[in-house]
């Protein structure tokens, strides 16, 4: 069964202060991996699709990184409002077609 | 113009009544989707239709039935509330279920007392 683990659990930083969150996962056929920022009390909002290792999405201040057991998000000089809990997940190659997430990390950025 | 949005947003019952979440998204997109999240933040797939048609239902006791009257409306209607089925719904759509870009409405809170 496909599985995604996620760490730190939290994270605080200080407003302008650079760090990664990390997604491991375990899958048969990487579909695709995918991540997602959620804010309190909303829904998941996605942010980028990684296909294979070596590859790289960027937005903002936020970079996703791939490699064949892992994916990172980093940020970079980050602000209050990119506080929030940042979901991964991942598809399968085979099986149906659903997404399996991480428990994700909360992260907080202190002004 | 929400794109996915669920109603009610907060449903408080008692343990053994039924109850209905719906929900609609107006981004013509052709597949839908029920996730459950429960207190720990964990998202978990119940069903997915693809233009009315059930394409995943994931282990999920059959007190909770999908209706999908038509491609932009997808509801869960929930029989004999349990205490665990305290979570927080969330209705996602997109484009075709072989992507893994969803778009969730805001999520419909249920507390079963």
């Amino acid at each position: 069964e496909d599985q995604v683990t996620q760490s730190p659990e939290a994270l605080r930083l200080q407003e302008g202060e650079s760090s990664s969150l990390n997604c491991s996962y375990t899958v048969s056929g990487l579909r695709g991996l995918f991540w997602y920022r959620q804010d309190p009390g909303k829904g998941p909002e996605f942010l980028f699709t990684l296909y294979s290792a070596g590859e790289e999405k960027e937005k903002e201040r936020l970079k996703a990184t791939l490699t064949k057991k892992e994916s990172f998000l980093h940020i970079t000089a980050p602000k209050p409002e990119d506080s929030a809990t940042y979901l991964c997940a991942v598809k399968s190659n085979f099986g149906n077609e659903k997404l399996t997430f991480g428990t994700g990390t909360r992260l907080t950025i202190i002004p | 113009d929400t794109a996915v949005s669920q109603t009610p947003k907060y449903l408080v019952t008692q343990m053994g009544n039924d109850k209905s979440i719906k929900c609609e998204q107006n981004l013509g997109h052709d597949t839908m989707y029920w996730y459950k999240q429960d207190s720990k933040k964990f998202l978990k797939i119940m069903f997915s239709y693809n233009n009315k048609e059930l394409i995943i239902n994931e282990t999920v006791p059959n007190r909770f039935s999908p209706k999908s009257p038509d491609k932009a409306h997808l509801n869960l209607h929930i029989n004999s509330l349990e205490l665990g089925d305290s979570a927080v719904y969330f209705c996602a759509s997109s484009p075709d279920p072989g992507t893994g870009e969803l778009f969730f409405g805001e999520g419909s809170r249920l507390t079963v007392l």
